[in-house]
């Protein structure tokens, strides 16, 4: 599965739009781009995924680009409880296994 | 989205000792289960993946013989952890994916401490 990279941390104020990006240069045409977040002390929580096309869930917008290289995760309206580890993760499908790289810490300011 | 539980959600044992950790999904099937291990300030690395009725599958450097998985049921997987040392302390997550879904759903995890 191709390898994704993110900042490490970003911050956002309470209320305002989160967006968090991932670059994802070698992904192929089969892989699709999954989004997870961690909360501290649990187990990672799916958010989002895309193969090709922007998608919105109520939770999440994903907004890949048109190659396919990239792609942004959009919180509308961030809360305290989004404050989390954030992976984006390229992989072939639901059983195929997840490869998680050290994500983004996202903290939700007051 | 689909459920899936961890049994126990922490347990301290002592060194040399066995411990079972049970992951659940409740309300699907899942034909294939994941089992990752965290320690703290890193990532999830994944320790083994298990289709149901079949061997597990190890990744490079996970001892078999150690970590022994059993997927006998879709709705049932166990991670035992042998002969525990210190070294093993960590949190252990499991995961679920069925046949027919984009997601994998994971579990709450189990802290593991060896003392």
């Amino acid at each position: 599965d191709a390898k994704t990279t993110q900042p490490p941390s970003m911050d956002c104020a309470e209320g305002r739009a989160a967006n968090l990006p991932c670059n994802h240069s070698t992904i192929s045409g089969n892989e699709y781009v999954y989004w997870y977040r961690q909360i501290h002390s649990q187990g990672p929580q799916y958010i989002i995924h895309g193969l090709k096309n922007n998608e919105t869930n109520e939770m999440a917008s994903l907004i890949i680009t048109e190659d396919r290289k990239s792609s942004t995760l959009i919180l509308p309206h961030a809360t305290l409880r989004d404050t989390a580890v954030y992976y984006c993760i390229v992989s072939r499908g639901s059983a195929r296994q997840l490869t998680f790289g050290s994500g983004t810490q996202l903290t939700v300011l007051p | 989205g689909a459920v899936v539980s961890q049994h126990p959600s922490r347990v301290i044992c002592k060194s040399g000792t066995s411990v079972k950790i049970e992951c659940r999904s409740l309300d699907f099937q899942a034909t294939t289960m994941f089992w990752y291990r965290q320690f703290p300030k890193q990532s999830l690395m994944l320790m083994a993946t298990s289709n149901e009725g079949s061997k597990a599958t190890y990744e490079q450097g996970v001892e078999k013989d150690k970590f022994l998985i059993n997927h006998a049921s879709l709705t049932l997987s166990t991670l035992t952890v042998t002969s525990a040392h210190p070294e093993d302390s960590s949190f252990y997550i499991c995961s679920a994916a069925g046949t027919d879904s984009y997601e994998q759903y994971f579990g709450p995890g189990t802290r593991l401490t060896v003392t």
